[in-house]
């Protein structure tokens, strides 16, 4: 079964700063990842997702990830942050087909001024 | 285009009482997921629709949960009787392709 590992439930960056949220994931087959993100009291907004295309992939508001297979790896990182990134971010995993996404527990970002 | 929509945005019911969730996906979107997150855990997939079908429901916790896609459009998840541990949110996804797009979540308090 596929599962997703995110580590850190809480993470604290300074504005100006940079952002790294790892994300971890077993698959027996290549899947396709996503980067969610929830915003206070609103749904979830897709920020990015891999697709077997290129392995780095941009994303909205600045956002990018790398996949690396040989790490089982799917890390988001941002160069600097805003205060208005504060909030809660998920990866999730599927193989391919329209099957339901599997998803980590969650990272909330905090952004401190 | 609208996106994904729910109602309720919140409900809270008292044990043993009905409820009822409704979805409607983007136009178009043959596939309809229902996704929960219960507090403190992580999001987790009850079923999927394709149009008015059940591809899998493999995740749907007990019979107590029943959903339905009237005409492959809309659709509602029943919750007949409610526990205390069905509190949390539901989320609704829908998608064409690879890409699923989600709702603003229904939250339920079960007291």
């Amino acid at each position: 079964a596929q599962s997703v590992t995110q580590l850190g439930s809480h993470v604290s960056v300074s504005e100006g700063a940079l952002v790294l949220l790892r994300c971890n994931y077993s698959s027996s087959v290549p899947p396709y990842l996503f980067w969610y993100v929830q915003y206070p009291n609103q749904g979830l907004q897709l920020l990015l997702k891999y697709t077997s295309a290129a392995t780095l992939v941009k994303g909205i508001n600045g956002f990018e990830a790398e996949f690396k297979k040989s790490e089982t790896s799917f890390h988001l990182t941002k160069p600097s942050a805003h205060m208005s990134d504060a909030a809660e971010y998920f990866c999730a995993v599927r193989p391919l087909g329209n099957t339901p996404l599997v998803f980590g527990k969650g990272t909330r970002l905090s952004v401190i001024a | 285009e609208a996106g994904v929509t729910q109602f309720p945005s919140h409900s809270v019911i008292e044990k043993g009482q009905t409820v009822t969730l409704r979805c409607d996906p983007i136009s178009g979107h043959d596939n309809l997921y229902w996704y929960r997150r219960v507090m403190g855990k992580e999001i987790k997939f009850l079923l999927h629709f394709v149009k008015e079908s059940k591809q899998d429901e493999s995740g749907m916790p007990n019979n107590r949960f029943l959903a339905e896609r009237t005409g492959g459009t809309y659709s509602t998840l029943k919750v007949q009787p409610a526990e205390l541990e069905d509190s949390g949110v539901y989320f609704c996804a829908s998608s064409l392709s690879d890409t699923q797009y989600f709702g603003p979540g229904t939250r339920l308090t079960v007291l």
